[in-house]
C-alpha cells in the first residue's frame, strides 16, 4: 500500500498570507490527524477527521482549520499567517483513530517570512 | 499546546550496546502508549505500542515497559545500532479524551560506530 502522503513538502509564505495544505491516508484509512512540530513545542495536535467530521481539535486559535473530503482526504488552511506558525505540519492517518497505530506522512515545512 | 514527558534529553551509546529511553507521562487516564522514531526530514514511524492492561511488551530488538503507578514509559532497544540513531517520541492517548494523542518532547539517540 501506498503510504501517507502530503504536498506540498515545503512552502514559503509571508505574513498576512493564507495557505493550504494536503494530505492523502492510506488506503482504506477513514482518521486523519493533523500535528504541528516546532523546535520549541515539539509535536502538538492539531485536529483529527474522521468521516468528514471533526472529532477532535487540539488548543489553537481558529486560523487553523481543516476539512475532510469524502475519499478521506484531507485539508488544512491557515488563516493570516505569522511568523510562529513556521513548522513542520505532519498528517497521519489510521483506520478507525481509536487507539490505533496512527502512520505518519512525510510533512510539510512551512516557513513565513 | 499540550505536551507529555520531559525536556528533549540526548542520549549517546556506543554501537551494541542496549539503549533505554525513558518518558514520563502526565494523564492517568491515558490507556494507550505508542513509541515513534524520526529521523531528518522525515515523519515519525511507528515502533511499538502498549495497551494499559499490559506491563511490557516485545517486538524486534525492542521492549517497551508500562508502570501505570508512577506513570512512566521506556523503551528498550536491544544491540543498538548506527540506524537507531533519531528522535524517538512517546505518544498517550484516553477514551476519556477522545484518544486525542499527545506526543512527547522527544529523546535523541545517538549511537556511537
Amino acid at each position: 500500500k501506498a503510504g501517507v502522503t502530503q504536498t506540498p513538502r515545503y512552502l514559503i509564505k509571508t505574513r498576512g498570507q493564507q495557505v493550504t495544505l494536503s494530505c492523502s491516508p492510506i488506503s482504506g484509512h477513514r482518521s486523519v490527524s493533523w500535528y504541528q512540530q516546532t523546535p520549541g513545542q515539539g509535536l502538538q495536535f492539531l485536529f483529527e477527521y474522521f468521516s468528514e467530521t471533526q472529532r477532535n481539535k487540539g488548543n489553537f486559535p481558529g486560523r487553523f482549520s481543516g476539512r475532510q473530503f469524502s475519499n478521506s482526504r484531507s485539508e488544512m488552511n491557515v488563516s493570516t499567517l505569522e511568523l510562529g506558525d513556521s513548522a513542520l505540519y505532519l498528517c497521519a492517518s489510521s483506520l478507525l483513530g481509536r487507539s490505533e497505530t496512527q502512520y505518519f506522512g512525510p510533512g510539510t515545512r512551512l516557513l513565513v517570512l | 499546546g499540550e505536551s507529555v514527558g520531559l525536556h528533549l534529553p540526548t542520549l549517546s551509546v556506543q554501537e551494541g550496546d542496549n539503549s533505554i529511553i525513558n518518558c514520563a507521562y502526565s494523564n492517568s487516564a491515558s490507556d494507550y502508549f505508542i513509541w515513534y522514531k524520526q529521523e531528518s526530514g522525515k515523519g515519525p514511524q511507528f515502533i511499538i505500542d502498549i495497551r494499559s492492561n499490559m506491563d511490557k511488551r516485545q517486538g524486534q530488538r525492542v521492549t517497551v515497559l508500562l508502570n501505570k503507578t508512577v506513570k512512566h514509559l521506556s523503551l528498550q532497544i536491544a544491540a543498538t545500532q548506527p540506524g537507531d540513531s533519531a528522535v524517538y517520541f512517546c505518544a498517550e492517548s484516553a477514551k476519556t479524551s477522545y484518544d486525542k494523542v499527545i506526543f512527547g518532547p522527544g529523546t535523541s539517540l545517538s549511537v556511537i560506530p
